[in-house]
């Protein structure tokens, strides 16, 4: 069983729309979740960050936890073409980050 | 956050050689963390370098083939040596932000082995 897990996409959602990205995650003990997004060509660019259970929004983005089921989620409201990305799930585990393989995202005009 | 600076930002190397890459942070940090991503894929943690001491490898990564240097608590350089095609990837440094605010990238490495 991989450590992140990330449907690789891609996810194709209009523009305007809500994009809803998702990860589960396997070490029980984990405390910090991050969503980071990738243009193609460049390096991860944090956007999210969460520690506690429930939604954290920031802007047009939500990140969502839920510690009892291992799962971390991002929405992402009002679709712009500029969202369109990898967008990858990392999670700490005895004191380093681990990635999901990301998920694909791209909004259509 | 930390702003990273790392270079080459690319480079195409013959096989067999070794290629240094380099990261300079403008602050001081305690641990620096050095990445793989290999085409199409996630990244995956090389090894965890503190100053003052031995790199910490993950599993599948040896110190003969990436050595990795940390003389004080804003550089670090990680050596690719011995490349083969397989060693193609882009190689990324990282650092711990302040207050656990997740990780910054450099700008990443994107080596050719040929």
């Amino acid at each position: 069983q991989k450590e992140v897990e990330q449907n690789s996409g891609p996810l194709s959602v209009p523009e305007g729309a809500i994009a809803s990205l998702n990860c589960t995650y396997s070490d029980r003990g984990s405390q910090s979740f991050f969503w980071y997004r990738q243009y193609s060509g460049k390096s991860p660019e944090l956007i999210m960050f969460i520690y506690s259970n429930g939604d954290k929004e920031d802007g047009r983005f939500t990140a969502q936890l839920n510690k009892a089921s291992q799962y971390v989620s991002l929405l992402i409201r009002d679709s712009q073409p500029s969202d369109s990305a990898t967008y990858l799930c990392a999670v700490d585990s005895a004191s380093k980050i681990i990635f999901g393989s990301g998920t694909r995202l791209s909004i259509r005009p | 956050s930390a702003v990273i600076s790392q270079k080459p930002s690319r480079d195409i190397c013959q096989r067999g050689t070794s290629l240094t890459i380099q990261c300079q942070v403008d602050s001081q940090v305690t641990m620096m963390f050095w990445y793989r991503q290999q085409p199409g894929q996630s990244l995956t943690l090389i090894a965890t370098a503190n100053q003052g001491s031995e790199a910490t490898y993950e599993s599948g990564f040896v110190i003969d083939k990436f050595p990795i240097s940390r003389p004080n608590l804003t550089f670090s350089t990680l050596t690719v040596s011995n490349m083969s095609p397989e060693d193609s990837s882009i190689y990324l440094c990282s650092v711990e932000g302040h207050a656990n605010y997740g990780y910054t990238f450099g700008s990443g490495t994107r080596l050719t082995v040929v």
